[in-house]
């Protein structure tokens, strides 16, 4: 099974500030790596697929970048809104896996 | 519009089992994956299970922790997809997400999710 590996767990960040959030594949998913964000008491909300194409709706201010076994998450200017819990997932190679979460806050 | 809408969450005994339904609608049922991610209290996502569309075989694959417990159907005909828990331990208390992926994505990109069906495993 394929670990998905998050960094840092918590992240403290400005408003307006830019900021990266970090994932490791434990083997090679090609580009088959989506990131989420969740709210407290929401399901989570789908941001980036294929590892760099935003989904429907997604403000351009999120943007990811990757391949292989390194991924990356970037929110270019943080607004309020985005204060939340962000997840990797792999879906490479059945079973697919999450990662654990980066939890971004207010600093 | 897409729409998925779960129902039947609870509270049940250890040993005991639970059908979870999820509706969908804007979307063509039949051609789509459809995918069960759970979430236990405070913790992150994980997943249960998926049922492949008929023409893709309709094929299930579950998580290690559910397989041989957790049951995915669907009636394509009622546009719902089905999740039967038996044998219910503890450590499956959880909030219970139906999804639905965007096309071409083997099940993999999540971008319609259900409200979520808290179970609730306690005696």
């Amino acid at each position: 099974e394929i670990v998905m590996t998050q960094s840092p767990a918590t992240l403290s960040v400005s408003p307006g500030e830019r900021t990266t959030l970090s994932c490791r594949a434990s083997q090679s998913v090609s580009s088959d790596v989506v990131w989420y964000q969740q709210k407290p008491g929401q399901a989570p909300r789908l941001l980036i697929y294929g590892a760099s194409t935003r989904a429907t709706g997604i403000p351009a201010r999120f943007s990811g970048s990757g391949s292989g076994t390194e991924f990356t998450l970037t929110i270019s200017s943080l607004q309020s809104e985005d204060f939340a819990v962000y997840y990797c997932q792999q879906y490479n190679d059945w079973p697919y896996s999450f990662g654990q979460g980066t939890k971004l806050e207010i600093k | 519009e897409v729409q998925v809408v779960d129902s039947g969450g609870g509270l049940v005994k250890p040993g005991g089992s639970l059908r979870l339904s999820c509706a969908a609608s804007g979307f063509t049922f039949s051609y789509a994956w459809m995918t069960w991610v759970r979430q236990a209290p405070g913790e992150g996502l994980e997943w249960v299970g998926r049922i492949k569309s008929e023409t893709d075989g309709g094929t299930t694959d579950y998580a290690a922790p559910v397989k041989g417990r957790f049951t995915i159907s669907r009636d394509d005909s009622k546009n719902t997809v089905y999740l039967q828990m038996n044998s219910l331990k503890t450590e499956d208390t959880a909030v219970y997400y139906c999804t639905k992926d965007i096309p071409l994505t083997r099940g993999g990109a999540l971008a319609y999710w259900g409200q979520g069906a808290l179970v609730t495993v306690s005696s």
